[in-house]
């Protein structure tokens, strides 16, 4: 069935640093890409989108890539700070498509180190 | 505002209890999901719904059931709880058109004593 393997699943840098988080896909026929932050005790919340037709998106110290040839997709965090201690869920979807369901990873808990 | 809300935020009770968690929103989307999530682990799809009288069976029905008789409401009914129902239930809603992008509830955090 269709799935998406993240790694790693526990991640420490030190602040300032940068993290990569990276995802792989099973379904080619995913086109929407998106990157959820779960701060502890909140709900997971969306932080970046990418959609098939692009390779690369940025927001601020935040950017998604995306290599469809090889189904990978991976989130970048530059400079990174104490607030972007958190587990952070990527997903796929054939977004646009009424029948389709989400299909999320397995998290990774990134701990920025003072 | 538009918002997702789900009802008890905290619940304990004893094994063998029927017991129905709440979950509605005004975001006026379609489609709606119940995962079950222990603190800062997997996401667990457990139900969905594209919409009124449709629901669907996720990776991890965990013997509970849904209902979508109204557009904003889908509630979760665990018909006996057990102590491996203990963990912390997300509902989420999304469109139908355009992205994917779910938005969460707050979550209710059940246990199964």
């Amino acid at each position: 069935g269709e799935n998406v393997e993240q790694h790693p699943s526990t991640l420490s840098v030190q602040e300032g640093d940068s993290a990569v988080i990276k995802c792989t896909y099973s379904d080619s026929a995913s086109n929407y890409f998106p990157w959820y932050k779960q701060e502890l005790g909140k709900r997971p919340q969306l932080i970046i989108d990418i959609r098939s037709n692009v390779g690369e998106k940025k927001d601020q110290r935040i950017a998604v890539t995306l290599n469809k040839t090889a189904k990978h997709f991976s989130l970048h965090i530059t400079e990174t700070q104490p607030e972007d201690s958190a587990v952070y869920f990527c997903a796929a979807s054939r977004g646009y498509s009424s029948a389709s369901k989400i299909i999320f990873g397995s998290g990774t808990r990134l701990s920025i180190r003072p | 505002e538009a918002d997702i809300y789900q009802t008890p935020r905290y619940l304990v009770i004893g094994t063998g209890k029927k017991i129905t968690l709440e979950c509605s929103q005004t975001m006026g989307h379609d489609k709606m999901y119940w995962y079950q999530q222990d603190p800062g682990m997997e996401l667990h799809l457990i139900h969905y719904s594209y919409g009124v009288n449709s629901t669907e069976k996720g990776d991890l029905s965990s013997e509970s059931t849904v209902s979508r008789i109204r557009t904003e409401h889908f509630p979760l009914t665990l018909e006996s709880a057990r102590p491996s129902h203990t963990s912390q239930y997300l509902c989420a809603s999304s469109r139908t058109s355009g992205s994917n992008e779910q938005f969460f509830g707050p979550g209710t955090r059940l246990t199964v004593l």
